[in-house]
């Protein structure tokens, strides 16, 4: 098993561009989850789906969107970059059949915009 | 609109020493979440806390949960520096996701 995959690692971009963060898992799990981190800081949540098809938003939804149409895929779409979404990206997935609940987190996308 | 806060936020402290990193919630929650991060990784699962009085430990670290005060507390016994990294503790554990604190940075020196 892999876990929990993402690309790029890291990635430049100039204002106003756009692009797509990729994650996948193989733990065929139904939760799948989007979070940011600033400078030490924890970690806010983006967006979250419960299943294919699905998605609701997080505490910091703005200037993103995601889509899910498979179980394991959830991409991360940013449209017109701003500053402000410099920060480091998770992916993270759980299984709805844990007790603990317990989210397994991919390794992270850096992104800069300037 | 739930809470987490975490202290203190920065920690050097000395080999051999214990110490205790709080976490305090601000409503009802199912689970509370350790993790550890080292720089430039992403986050490790140290422990999930279900229940009241729950009490883990894996190596130098203790967990514990008292639900009543929404506190929890990750207790370093005779500190190494390879536990040299950033601790978050998380609340939720429902589909809509984790909320987490701001993060102990420790340091341990020899």
């Amino acid at each position: 098993n892999a876990g929990v995959t993402q690309t790029p690692k890291f990635r430049i971009l100039k204002i106003g561009q756009s692009m797509t963060l990729q994650c996948t898992q193989d733990m065929n799990h139904n939760y799948m989850y989007w979070y940011r981190q600033d400078p030490g800081m924890g970690l806010k949540l983006i967006y979250y789906s419960v299943g294919a098809g699905i998605t609701d938003k997080g505490e910091v939804p703005n200037g993103y969107n995601v889509s899910r149409s498979t179980t394991e895929d959830f991409p991360l779409r940013l449209e017109l970059a701003a500053p402000s979404q410099t920060s480091v990206y998770f992916c993270a997935s759980r299984s709805y059949r844990s007790s603990y609940n317990e989210q397994f987190f991919g390794p992270g996308t850096r992104l800069t915009v300037l | 609109e739930l809470k987490v806060e975490q202290n203190p936020l920065f920690l050097s402290m000395q080999e051999g020493k214990n110490y205790t990193i709080y976490c305090n919630y601000s409503t009802t929650s199912d689970r509370l979440y350790w993790y550890r991060q080292d720089p430039g990784k992403s986050l490790e699962s140290l422990f999930v806390l279900l229940s009241n009085g729950a009490v883990k430990q894996e190596g130098r670290l203790m967990a514990s949960l008292d639900t009543k005060a929404r506190l929890s507390t990750l207790h370093i016994t005779a500190a190494v520096h390879d536990l040299s990294a950033t601790y978050f503790c998380a609340v939720g554990g429902g589909a809509d996701g984790l909320t987490f604190g701001k993060g102990t940075h420790l340091i341990i020196q020899p």
